[in-house]
């Protein structure tokens, strides 16, 4: 049982480059989302899906897309990384009335 | 969830002593809550939750209270040791319908720093 898997761990764009952080969670969760963490700062809720099919904007989406094609997989796309993108990324999953399981991040770098 | 205050942001307590971390909110319907802590360079971690039919609930040092009157919950750490300095942080999930029910937002939490 992993959890929720985020990969990379660590990543290094270029100002315009574009990608994808990998989530996978393996707990058959209905809710998954995205959070960015600035230094020093709380947790901002990017996107969020409540099922296969389903997602909905949450408090900062601006440059940001997702999908939920299956209910393991919740990727995150940056279009045209721009360094005030520059954070932690995490992952987090859950099951009806339960808490959140996080994934261990991703730490990107715009340069 | 929404419209959730904590407090206080910032605690600084000496190894052995209590900390205690108060979370309010406003949702009547919410009937479950939870407490994650953040270590530094990792993600928050459930480390402990209470529904709305318990007043309370302990695990070893680190105990959960519920107030459904006044709407609050707090997390109670007793002889508090180093490895307890964390960022902690309440974040009941919303209860109103459609894609909502996703909707979670944090608060800033709270910093706890425990001097040896």
């Amino acid at each position: 049982n992993a959890g929720v898997t985020q990969t990379p761990k660590f990543q290094v764009l270029k100002t315009g480059q574009s990608m994808t952080l990998q989530c996978a969670q393996d707990m058959n969760h209905e809710y998954m989302s995205w959070y960015r963490q600035d230094p020093g700062m709380g947790l901002r809720l990017i996107h969020y899906s409540v099922g296969a099919g389903i997602t909905d904007q949450g408090e900062v989406p601006n440059g940001y897309n997702v999908s939920r094609s299956t209910t393991e997989d919740f990727p995150l796309r940056l279009l045209s990384a721009a360094p005030s993108q520059t954070s932690v990324y995490f992952c987090a999953s859950r099951g009806t009335g339960g808490g959140y399981t996080f994934g261990s991040g991703t730490r990107l770098t715009v340069v | 969830g929404e419209n959730v205050e904590q407090h206080p942001s910032t605690l600084s307590v000496q190894e052995g002593d209590s900390a205690v971390i108060k979370c309010t909110y406003s949702d009547s319907a919410s009937n479950y809550f939870p407490w994650y802590k953040q270590e530094l360079g990792k993600g928050p971690q459930l480390i402990i939750d209470i529904r709305s039919n318990v007043g309370e609930k302990k695990d070893q040092r680190i105990a959960v209270t519920l107030n459904k009157t006044a709407k609050h919950f707090s997390l109670h750490i007793t002889e508090t040791q180093p490895e307890d300095s964390a960022v902690y942080f309440c974040a009941p999930p919303p209860t109103a319908g459609g894609t909502s029910y996703g909707k979670l937002t944090f608060g800033q939490g709270t910093i706890l720093t425990v001097h040896p």
